[in-house]
């Protein structure tokens, strides 16, 4: 089992809608990063968390530390939106970061 | 101000070729990472530096994988006798350390990339 899942793996939605992401993790962890990927490699973070919730723009991440779970939320979902978002911890005492697989978002117009 | 960088973008080798991948990071940032993403999979750590300071390489899949950071700058991931399950993309990120203060861990910047396709 790995140590971040990520649900859904896929998720299609209409432009407009309100987009949830979900991320599990097993590990005792210092920090919860949710990660940007559009086609062609490039990684944009999006959110650093180690407790509660925060908001940039039209996304917001929580955090639950007692459930080892956090969600991104997309409001308002646009086309613009549609790529892979990644979820990934920072076990206690570490230095790297490990991932999620990734959820692959398509916004449709 | 530049990113971090990474050279070449794309690499085709031959099977049993050996690779060099560059990874040129933010200036001043302490700490360098290099992950391995294979294709429809998230990244996967391989190697981290501090400084000039190799302190984890935990995550190289085997001794052919050899990385360096020899002037705490600049960074050369190098793959020897390439083997087609090296194909995957190979990111670079970094970060700057701060060394006072509440340290709950920091942003990792990211470079593009260099997607090695290995025949």
């Amino acid at each position: 089992k790995n140590e971040v899942e990520q649900s859904p793996q896929n998720l299609t939605a209409q432009e407009g809608e309100f987009i949830t992401i979900n991320c599990s993790y097993s590990v005792g962890i210092s920090a919860l990063h949710w990660l940007q990927q559009h086609p062609g490699g490039g990684i944009v973070s999006l959110f650093m968390l180690s407790s509660g919730k925060k908001k940039h723009g039209r996304l917001i991440a929580t955090i639950n530390i007692q459930e080892k779970h956090s969600s991104l939320h997309i409001t308002a979902s646009h086309p613009r939106d549609s790529a892979v978002y990644i979820c990934a911890v920072r076990p206690q005492g570490a230095q790297k970061l490990v991932f999620g697989q990734g959820t692959r978002l398509t916004i449709n117009p | 101000g530049a990113g971090v960088s990474q050279s070449p973008r794309y690499k085709v080798a031959k099977r049993g070729q050996d690779v060099a991948l560059r990874c040129d990071p933010i200036s001043g940032h302490v700490s360098l990472f290099w992950y391995q993403q294979a294709l429809g999979q998230g990244p996967e750590f391989l190697t981290y530096f501090q400084n000039e300071a190799q302190l984890d390489k935990s995550g190289l899949p085997s001794d052919r994988f050899f990385a360096e950071r020899p002037e705490g700058s600049v960074s050369t991931l190098k793959i020897q006798r390439t083997q087609q399950e090296d194909s995957a993309v190979y990111l670079c990120a970094s970060s700057l350390r701060r060394w006072r203060g509440a340290y709950n861990g920091e942003t990792q910047y990211f470079g593009p990339g260099t997607r090695l396709l290995v025949l």
